[in-house]
Formats: C-alpha cells, structure tokens, sequence
C-alpha cells in the first residue's frame, strides 16, 4: 500500500511570496489532515477535512492560508503571502474509515521543509 | 481545554536497557491517547494508541504504553532498547467527550540509545 505523498520536500521563498503545498492521500482514507510543525514543536493542525468538506480549521490563519480537497482525494495547502514565522515542516496526514480499531489513527507523510527568507 | 505534556527533551539509555518515555495529559472527559515516533527526515509513523479496554496497550517495535487514569498518564515503555530506537518521540491526546475537539500533540521527546 503506498503511503501519503507529498510536493515538494523542500522550499525556500522570499517573504511575501506565496507557495503552495500538494498531498495525496492513502487510497480510500476519507479524513485529510494538514498541520504545522515549527522546530522543537509538535505537530499543530491547521486543517482537517472529511472528503472535500472541511471538518475543523480553527488554528487556520485564514488572512493567508488556504487549502482546498476538490474532489475528495488530493489536496493543497497555500501560503500567501508569507511571513518568516511560517518557515516550519507542514505535514499531511490520513486515516482510514472504520471502527475502533483504527479510530484517529493518523498516517503522515514525507512532509515539506519550507524556508521564509 | 485539553493539553498534554512531556516532561523531558531527551532521554538516554543505554542498549539492551528498559526505556521510559513519560507523557502526561489533561481532559474534560475520557482520553484518547496516542504515541508517535519521528525518524529523521520521515514523517510521524503511529505506534499506538488507547481508546478504552485494556490499561496497557502494545505496539508496533515492541514498544508498549501503560494508561493510568489516576495519574493522568500514558507513559512509553520498551523492556529492552535498541540502538534503532533511537528517534523523536510524541504523544497526542484527544477528549473523547467532546466532538470538537482536535487531536494535540505534545513537543516531543528524543530518545538517544547508546550502543
């Protein structure tokens, strides 16, 4: 089974530039997490969606982030414009459908390291 | 408001001796819990977790973790480290009582095993 994929690894941008972030889901995981992982910090969700509608994003700062799953499956992330308070590791995750067995657990990936300069 | 902690940055053990990764927690209602363990340049792979049942709970690598609700605490255990254990370490929590409610991560410990 492949894993939750994410575009790019790496960036770095200017301030007040803007940059977008791609996730792919693992196939036929409904729930789609996004969050923010600054150094030395665990994970903060930004976003949670549940097929393409979004379920919580109370810790989205909605001035400049935004993020969308159109068709229910992939995802985006954008900045714009950004600050240098944003350089952080943003990390997708899934979970599956089902029962207690595999209630909120989360399947992350790769990540994207993101530099503000 | 829920909120868990992790008392330590990092923890070293030595190889071949039991670990301990501690985690405390607090909740309106009744816990879900969770570990997480982060290697360096992956994203956070799961353990485990406790939803209800059983107080200790095993996981994946052989790692277990003991739920004490007295002492608001699911702390991580192994009863002998490998030097591969080595990584970041995070535990979550959730408030089963309230439906709005975000899983929260702690800051994470790293745990250096020594060969």
């Amino acid at each position: 089974e492949a894993g939750v994929a994410q575009s790019p690894r790496y960036k770095i941008i200017e301030k007040r530039q803007s940059v977008a972030f791609w996730c792919n889901p693992i196939s036929g995981h409904a729930t789609l997490y996004w969050y923010q992982q600054i150094l030395g910090q665990g994970p903060k969700l930004l976003i949670q969606f549940q097929n393409n509608g979004v379920v919580d994003d109370s810790q989205l700062p909605k001035d400049r982030f935004s993020a969308e799953r159109l068709k229910g499956v992939d995802s985006t992330l954008k900045i714009q414009p950004a600050k240098l308070e944003d350089s952080a590791v943003y990390l997708c995750a899934s979970s599956p459908p089902g029962g207690l067995a595999v209630l909120y657990e989360q399947y992350f990936g790769p990540g994207t390291r993101l530099t503000v300069t | 408001a829920q909120s868990v902690a992790q008392p330590e940055d990092q923890v070293n053990v030595a190889e071949g001796n039991p670990l301990t990764v501690k985690c405390t927690y607090s909740v309106s209602g009744n816990p879900y819990l969770f570990w997480y363990v982060q290697y360096p340049n992956r994203g956070l792979q799961f353990l485990l977790k406790y939803i209800t049942g059983d107080n200790l709970v095993k996981g994946s690598y052989g790692f277990e973790a003991e739920f004490n609700k007295s002492q608001t605490s699911f702390h991580l255990k192994k009863p002998s480290a490998l030097v591969s254990d080595s990584a970041l370490y995070f535990c979550a929590v959730r408030d089963a009582l309230n439906r709005d409610d975000k899983i929260i991560f702690g800051k994470g410990t790293r745990l250096h095993i020594l060969p």
